[in-house]
């Protein structure tokens, strides 16, 4: 059974920058079939797509986030991860990551709140 | 602001059917049959119900079952049950590099 488990900071200081990483357990993220994405909900607010990387290493980001966010693969360590620059207390959220077959996401991480705050 | 346009709230008492609407543009729901819907317990993962508008995965009942109209999308549920009570978002693939934008949610009651 496919298993994401998110792991990250819980307290990150308002300019800085957000890092978290997605393991992957169960499965391959080098597989061909799928994109691995991040997906974050501000407290109580609805979801957000943040970006999502093919196993090629092809990203895709939301526009909304004017080139704050990075994601990257690391194939070794069977994990992706997260980088958004220069926070704010908007970017107060829980953060999921997901595998994304095509235009879905069929498994998703229980999910880590990143609260910005000095 | 959301993407995507959900009722804020739903509801329904057991045994009863419920329909979830999803309104966005011929730019995401109008324009690909790559709907998804998801349910979300709070402080679970959520959990992949539909997917390409009305496909349902293995081990989702068939009481969910999705459509789609033009540029809005439905989620039934049928023969409404304590368990399903949940916030419902919906997804749809935007085009291009957007690969996701989804709805504000809509918390189902079952009364």
């Amino acid at each position: 059974q496919l298993q994401l488990q998110e792991s990250g900071p819980g307290l990150v200081k308002p300019s800085e920058t957000l890092p978290l990483t997605c393991t992957v357990s169960g499965g391959s993220i080098s597989s061909s079939r799928y994109y691995w994405s991040w997906i974050r909900q501000p407290p109580g607010k609805g979801l957000e797509w943040i970006g999502s990387i093919y196993y090629s290493g092809s990203t895709y980001y939301n526009p909304s986030l004017k080139g704050r966010v990075i994601i990257f693969v690391d194939t070794s360590k069977n994990h992706f991860s997260l980088k958004l620059s220069s926070v704010t207390a908007a970017d107060t959220a829980v953060y999921y990551c997901a595998r994304q077959p095509t235009w879905h996401f069929d498994y998703w991480g229980q999910g880590a709140l990143v609260t910005v705050s000095s | 602001q959301s993407a995507l346009t959900q009722p804020p709230s739903a509801s329904g008492s057991p045994g009863q059917s419920v329909t979830i609407s999803c309104t966005g543009t011929s730019s995401d729901v109008g324009g690909y049959n790559y709907v998804s819907w998801y349910q979300h317990h709070p402080g679970k993962a959520p959990k992949l119900m539909i997917h390409d508008v009305s496909q349902r995965p293995s081990g989702v009942p068939d009481r969910f079952s999705g459509s789609k109209s033009g540029n809005t999308a439905s989620l039934t549920v049928s023969g409404l049950q304590a368990e399903d009570e949940a916030d419902y978002y919906c997804s749809s693939y935007a085009g291009g590099n957007n690969l996701g934008v989804f709805g504000g949610g809509t918390k189902l009651t079952v009364l």
